[in-house]
Parts: C-alpha cells; structure tokens; sequence
C-alpha cells in the first residue's frame, strides 16, 4: 500500500535549521508530486510547498520563500524539507503528503499523509 | 487567519445531519478551483474524506457529503455516529502569492 514515512521529532533553538525527511513507498516515487504541509498547535494546517520527485522542481509559499528548500533523493525514495533561521512560529507538526501523477495539475487532493514530524523550537 | 472561513464549531446529536461551511473568494473557490476535505482525528494525520467538491474516497461512508457553489462549498454529514467527532478542515488553490493550497481554519465537530 502506499505510505510515506516520516522522520523523528525535533527540538531545536531559535535561528537554527532542521531537515524531516519522508521515505515513500507501495508506488512510484518519480511519478507523483509531494507536498509538504505544517500544522501549527490548535491551528489549521499551512500549505508549505512542493517538489516533483523526476525532476527535482519546487515551488515555495511565499511567506517562507527564502527559508525552505526542498529535495529529493530518488535512490531511496526519500523528500526532505528543511527550514532554517528557525523561530517560534515554526513549531508544528510537518507532514508529507502525496499530490497527483505529474502529467496532472499540481493542485489537487493530497493522499496519503505521513504520519508527522514534531518540531519544536524553543530556548 | 486563514484563507478559506471555517466555522470554529459545530455539533449534533447522534442520527443528526450537521453541515459545514467553507467560505472563500474569487482568488480560490470562486476562481472554480475544486474543494476537498479531511477529516482529523485526536492526535492522527488528517485523512481525505471528499475530494474535487462531491466525491469519496473508496471506504469513505456516503454519509459524508461534499458540494460547491460560487465562492463557498459545504461537507454535509448524516446519520451522526459518535466517532465522527473530529476535526474537519477544506482545503483549495488561491492564484493570489503567486499560487498556492490553501486551508481551512477548521471546525470541531461534536457528537452530542
């Protein structure tokens, strides 16, 4: 079956980095868009961006342009998405989601979701 | 604040039909982009519960409803069952920022 997951919790300090990472699997990895979505505590959840895992293309949210990047490693299967000059804002639950094959319109549903990521940035 | 206006609550008795409501603009829901829902459970990942406006993910019960029109769409639940308490959220596309998904805020159902 399809799944995507995701790595271990983080806690990090104010101004520094952090890279989750998200292993698919049960498909083809280079065939399917992935997006990654933040949901901070009590709050709705944030679109972040997305990358085609065939040719490593992104497209950011325009809040965190400059902040985000996202990449692949396509002999495992993997995304990463890492954030830098963290703030506390950026506490949230990060999760990977699969879109629509490439030959679709990026916007569409996202199925499946990982499981999430905790990251919590504090002094 | 987020795009799409959610009510922050909403409730029912068990057997009860209870809808939702998404409000957008004409940047998202009224540009014609299509409507899709979740469905999150306590401490769980979000989960598709309807998808393009009106359809249901195979194992989705069609007690769970969705429609759009103009620059709203709704999910509509019937027959309430007490663990369909949960939190729902809409999520769309908005050509405004250069393009990008949009959410809902979300609403709490509770099964009274």
């Amino acid at each position: 079956q399809v799944q995507l997951v995701q790595s271990g919790a983080e806690v990090k300090k104010p101004g520094a980095s952090v890279k989750v990472s998200c292993k698919a699997s049960g498909y083809t990895f280079t065939a399917y868009f992935i997006h990654w979505v933040r949901q901070a505590p009590g709050q709705g959840p944030e679109w972040m961006g997305w990358i085609s895992p065939k040719s490593g293309n992104t497209n950011y949210a325009e809040n965190l342009q400059g902040r985000v990047t996202m990449t692949r490693d396509t002999s495992i299967s993997t995304v990463h998405v890492e954030l830098t000059s963290l703030k506390s804002g950026d506490t949230a639950i990060y999760y990977c989601v699969r879109g629509l094959p490439l030959s679709f319109p990026v916007w569409s549903w996202f199925d499946p979701w990982g499981q999430g990521t905790s990251v919590t940035v504090s002094s | 604040q987020s795009v799409l206006t959610q009510p922050p609550s909403v409730s029912g008795a068990p057997g009860q039909r209870v809808t939702i409501s998404c409000t957008g603009s004409t940047s998202n829901i009224g540009a014609g982009y299509d409507v899709h829902w979740y469905q999150q459970l306590p401490g769980a990942a979000p989960k598709l519960l309807i998808y393009n406006n009106t359809n249901r993910p195979s194992g989705v019960p069609d007690r769970f409803s969705g429609s759009k029109s103009g620059t709203s769409a709704s999910l509509v639940l019937t027959g309430l069952q007490a663990d369909d308490e949960a939190d729902y959220y809409c999520q769309s596309y908005d050509i405004s920022l250069s393009g990008q998904g949009v959410f809902g805020g979300g609403t709490k159902l509770t099964v009274l």
